[in-house]
């Protein structure tokens, strides 16, 4: 069954550093997607990415973050100066339309 | 600005019996709604959805049921297995006018089902 793959599945930084998180969404899917969760707080959405454009973000995806859908399969989210309170599950999802969205198995950041 | 609410931060049913979940939404927007289920540092994992012209959908022991003029969703487990020990997540989403699918979660429910 197709499945969201990120890498890596934990990444430690220090504050200040750049992190990219990386996604290899399911192949045919058309909508590229970020969330995250803070430990014991809901799920939060970051971005939305269709035909090679952010087509919504949050308040929390300032700018210090950024999106790349670099060789047509892979979707990376960058965080150029990591904060303390980016500490984080980060999920990629990706949907064929608008219908379920399917997530990774997230990458768990930490910043110290 | 809680959307979505799920009020019930957890519930215990025996094994065998039936779980229900519910969930509660403020935005008259939103046209499709789904439940997710998520287990401890693991991605969510997308169960059953139900569009907004439908008040019911099935899927094996999965039952959703929307009632759109009270804004309230409900997930039914029938029969509960302890395999389905879980945080159980609502979302929604509408149309925002544009190629968006956007997910706005619930606080989650966290189902613990006793052999």
């Amino acid at each position: 069954e197709p499945e969201v793959t990120q890498t890596p599945s934990h990444q430690v930084t220090q504050m200040g550093q750049e992190v990219i998180l990386r996604c290899v969404p399911i192949s045919n899917h058309l909508y590229f997607y970020w969330y995250r969760q803070i430990l014991g707080q809901k799920v939060e959405f970051l971005v939305s990415f269709y035909n090679n454009e952010i087509s919504e973000k949050s308040e929390i995806f300032d700018d210090q973050f950024s999106v790349e859908r670099p060789d047509g399969s892979n979707f990376t989210l960058k965080i150029r100066s990591t904060k303390l309170e980016d500490s984080a599950m980060y999920f990629c999802a990706s949907s064929l339309q608008r219908t379920e969205a399917f997530f990774g198995q997230g990458t768990r950041l930490t910043v110290v | 600005d809680q959307q979505v609410k799920q009020n019930s931060p957890s519930l215990s049913v025996q094994e065998g019996r039936i779980s229900i979940l519910n969930c509660d939404y403020t935005n008259s927007m939103f046209d499709y709604f789904l439940w997710y289920k998520k287990y401890p540092a693991e991605g969510p994992t997308f169960l059953i959805s139900i569009s907004s012209i439908k008040d019911k959908n099935e899927d094996g022991r999965f039952t959703v049921f929307l009632n759109k003029s009270a804004k309230h969703l409900s997930l039914h487990i029938v029969p509960s297995q302890p395999g389905d020990s879980a945080v159980y997540f609502c979302a929604a989403s509408g149309v925002d006018g544009g190629a968006t699918n956007k997910l706005i979660f619930g606080t989650g429910t966290l189902l613990a089902v006793q052999p």
